[in-house]
């Protein structure tokens, strides 16, 4: 069975800061990887997805995450944090004959004036 | 293009009752999910549908049944509500999985 771990269900950064959310994940076969952002009252929006080639990845708004196979790792980073990117974030992994994602707990990002 | 449309936006329900949250999406894809969002827990998948008539159990499945008539609707049902089944209510679909999925914005429910 897969699973997702995401170290930190709070992390907060100051405005313009590196921000890293950690994402370790448990998988029996090659993983399709995925970030997820919920902004308050809202449903989920997709950041960026690993399926297959580049391990390097990069999202909307200026995120990018790595697959790192060796390290079972797809940590969310951004250079320099914006107020607008406070909201919660969720890493999952997909599995199944139906795909289905299996999410993270979830981090919620506070960004400090 | 409307995406994926989640009715109501919440509800109310007194212990017991029964209700039918509605899932449709105008994108024509095969794959339908419902999950289940409590805080702290992250999501949790309750039912999954691969295409019309063909639905299947998730994670937190009990309390909870489905059907999948056409390809468009996914609609999940309660039928005795309880205090338990207090949560924010996700539906999603996907074409194949490999993009991700495109959520509905979701139903937030309350049983007391």
């Amino acid at each position: 069975a897969q699973s997702v771990t995401q170290l930190g269900s709070h992390v907060s950064v100051s405005e313009g800061a590196l921000v890293l959310l950690r994402c370790n994940y448990s998988s029996s076969v090659p993983p399709y990887l995925f970030w997820y952002v919920q902004y308050p009252n809202q449903g989920l929006q997709l950041l960026l997805k690993y399926t297959t080639g580049a391990t390097l990845v990069k999202g909307i708004n200026g995120f990018e995450a790595e697959f790192k196979k060796s390290e079972t790792s797809f940590h969310l980073t951004k250079p320099s944090a914006h107020m607008s990117d406070a909201a919660e974030y969720f890493c999952a992994v997909s599995s199944g004959s139906a795909r289905q994602l299996t999410f993270g707990s979830g981090t919620q990002l506070t960004v400090l004036p | 293009n409307a995406g994926v449309t989640q009715t109501p936006k919440f509800r109310i329900l007194k212990i017991g009752q029964s209700m039918t949250l509605q899932c449709a999406q105008d994108m024509n894809h095969n794959y339908m999910y419902w999950y289940r969002q409590d805080p702290g827990m992250g999501l949790k998948l309750i039912y999954y549908s691969v295409g019309a008539g063909i639905t299947d159990k998730g994670e937190v499945p009990n309390g909870y049944n489905v059907s999948r008539s056409t390809t468009e609707d996914f609609p999940l049902r309660l039928e005795l509500a309880a205090p338990s089944q207090t949560s924010v209510y996700f539906c999603a679909s996907s074409s194949t999985g490999e993009g991700g999925y495109t959520f509905g914005s979701g139903t937030r429910l309350t049983v007391v």
